[in-house]
């Protein structure tokens, strides 16, 4: 499984867009990109998944090089409320992968301010 | 949809007991369940992998005897901590993922285990 390196905390405003990249180096070409946001005393919860260029949802957008050894987490005009720890995984989740398992790194703690 | 559900939310217990934790996966199907454990400020550390009517898989270092995984049927997945000591205390958290949605684990909403 793929090592992933973030940067432990970032702060932000109300309203600003805020970028978190994530390094993994080691990346398979099986492997996914996956992000997870939780709350304290809270489970994760799953934000958005690529494989390789964009992805975006109704909450984030994923941006993906080519070389595929980033990625970076976009989250749009945030709000108190985006205040979590946000975690990236790099893992085989294709169907009969090698493994499923996700291995949790450090995460990045976001602190959004009024 | 996809709602795992834990139970119970928080439990105290005295040193030396053990504790028995629930997982449900309430609308869908899981063939296989994750247990993590979160120590605070600390990442989520996987456990163990529970697949449906077989033996859990322990990560290295987890004490197979010390914490019983039993996948009875496929949406309830149990956790035993046995003879469960202060330092077990901890966040236990499970996951579940579908057979048609490999790419996605759910995550229940977590079990404070402390013990005294």
């Amino acid at each position: 499984l793929a090592k992933t390196t973030q940067p432990i905390s970032m702060d932000s405003y109300e309203g600003q867009e805020v970028n978190i990249t994530c390094s993994h180096n080691n990346i398979a070409t099986n492997d996914y990109i996956t992000w997870y946001q939780q709350f304290p005393s809270q489970g994760p919860r799953f934000i958005i998944q690529g494989y390789k260029t964009k992805v975006t949802n109704e909450v984030a957008s994923l941006f993906i090089p080519a070389d595929r050894k980033s990625s970076t987490l976009s989250l749009p005009r945030v709000s108190l409320s985006d205040t979590a720890v946000y975690y990236c995984l790099v893992g085989d989740m294709s169907y009969g992968g090698a493994t499923n398992k996700l291995i949790f790194g450090t995460g990045t703690l976001l602190a959004v301010q009024p | 949809g996809a709602v795992v559900s834990q139970h119970p939310s928080w439990v105290i217990c005295k040193s030396g007991t053990s504790v028995k934790i629930e997982c449900r996966s309430l609308d869908f199907q899981a063939t296989t369940m994750f247990w993590y454990r979160q120590f605070p400020k600390q990442s989520l550390m996987l456990m163990a992998t529970s697949n449906e009517g077989s033996k859990a898989t322990y990560e290295q270092g987890v004490e197979k005897d010390k914490f019983l995984i039993n996948h009875a049927s496929l949406t309830l997945s149990t956790l035993t901590v046995t003879s469960a000591h202060p330092e077990d205390s901890s966040f236990y958290i499970c996951s579940a993922s579908l057979w048609d949605r490999y790419n996605e684990q759910f995550f229940g909403p977590g079990t404070r285990l402390t013990v005294l």
